[in-house]
Order: structure tokens, then sequence, then C-alpha cells
């Protein structure tokens, strides 16, 4: 079975621009959450979004959206980029648990796509 | 501001040797506890995870970990590693109804042979 994938896996942009990263679930998963890791730093929590609908939010400005289609796959959109932007962005997808909480479910993690900004 | 602190960033051992890595956490609620690794070229995956219950939690490849709640602690063990533990470790806390997942800074664990 496939798993998690995401794309592109390396970016470069200058900063004031605007990216856009894609993710793909592990087919039948409906979940998919977003992180940005900073290097030498665990993942933070940017969105989890579940059935199309956001379902958590981490401490992220506005810059930063996402949304989920009808066949679970996700993008995360970020505007006006900074410096300190530059990170691995990865994604997580999880089967849905019914429940209220982000991240009961197990979470399967993909490979990243690591974005530099200039 | 919730965080959660790995207090050891490089741990070096030697095979056979026992490994305790530590975890707390400052949100004084209810939480769900996670210890997640990552392999050398491989994605995080998940190590083992603990809702309620037994506080003494089971993981895959011979890893467990003990929730102290009193301690906001949830440290993981192995009694005796391998090279192939080599990796780095991740503890990750989510808070309940809280709805933001708390990744700690990672302990990167060096095995040698």
């Amino acid at each position: 079975d496939a798993g998690v994938t995401q794309s592109p896996t390396h970016l470069i942009k200058t900063r004031g621009q605007h990216v856009t990263l894609r993710c793909s679930p592990i087919s039948g998963h409906k979940s998919v959450s977003w992180y940005q890791q900073v290097l030498g730093q665990g993942p933070q929590f940017i969105f989890q979004y579940y059935e199309k609908e956001e379902r958590g939010r981490g401490n992220f400005p506005d810059r930063f959206s996402a949304r989920q289609f009808p066949n679970y796959s996700s993008e995360l959109n970020v505007n006006a980029l900074l410096l300190g932007d530059s990170a691995l962005y990865l994604c997580a997808s999880s089967l849905p648990s019914g429940g209220a909480l982000v991240g009961q479910e197990t979470q399967y993690f993909g490979p990243g796509t690591r974005l530099l900004v200039l | 501001a919730q965080s959660v602190s790995q207090h050891n960033h490089h741990v070096i051992l030697s095979e056979a040797a026992s490994l305790e890595l530590g975890c707390n956490y400052s949100y004084g609620g209810t939480v769900n506890l996670f210890w997640y690794v990552q392999y050398p070229g491989q994605h995080l995956q998940l190590l083992l995870k603990y809702f309620s219950g037994d506080p003494l939690v089971k993981g895959i490849k011979g890893f467990e970990a003990e929730f102290i709640k009193s301690k906001f602690s949830f440290n993981l063990r192995k009694p005796s590693v391998q090279w192939s533990d080599t990796a780095e470790y991740f503890c990750a806390v989510l808070p309940y109804n809280f709805n933001k997942f708390y990744f700690g800074s990672g302990t990167k664990l060096n095995v040698k042979p």
C-alpha cells in the first residue's frame, strides 16, 4: 500500500512569495494534519482537517491556511513568505476515530517537503 | 504556553546497554501521550501511546514508557538497546480538549555496535 505522499520534495522561494504544498493521505484515511519542523526542533502542529473541516489549529499566523478536498487530499498554503518559514513541512494522515480530539488516532507521516526561503 | 521537554538531546550507548529517555510536559490537565521514532532515512512513526488505564505502556520493538502523573513525565525505556535502535525519538503530548498536538525537540540516540 502506498503511504502518505507529499509534493514537491524540495522547494526554493523568495521572501514575499506564496507557496502551496500538497499531501495525499493513505487510502481510506479521512484526516490530514500538517506540521512544521524547523532544523533542530520537533514538529509543530499547524492544522488538522477531517472530512474537509478544520478540526484543530496551532499557533500560526493567518498567512498559513489549508484545505481538504473531497478525495481527502490536502493543500497547505503560506502567503507572504518570511525567512523563518524555511523548514520541513510534514503531512500526516489518520483513520477517523469518531472522537473530537486531534491526534487520538495513530498518525502516519509522509516524507515532508523541504522549503527554503531566500 | 504548553511545552514538552526532552532533556537529552543526544545519547550515545553501546549495544545491550539500558535506555531511558526523559519527557516532561507542562499541561496540568488530562493528557494523551505519545512517543514517535524516526529511523535514518525514514518517516516519523508511532512507537507507543498512552490514553488511559495502565500507566506502563508497551510499544513496538521492546520499548515501553511509564506515565507518572505526579511528575508530569512519560519516560521511554528499553532494557537492552540494539544498533538498529539508532534513531531520533520524539515525545508528544495532546492535552485533552485542547485540539493541539505538542512535540518535544527530540533525542538523537546513537547505539554503537
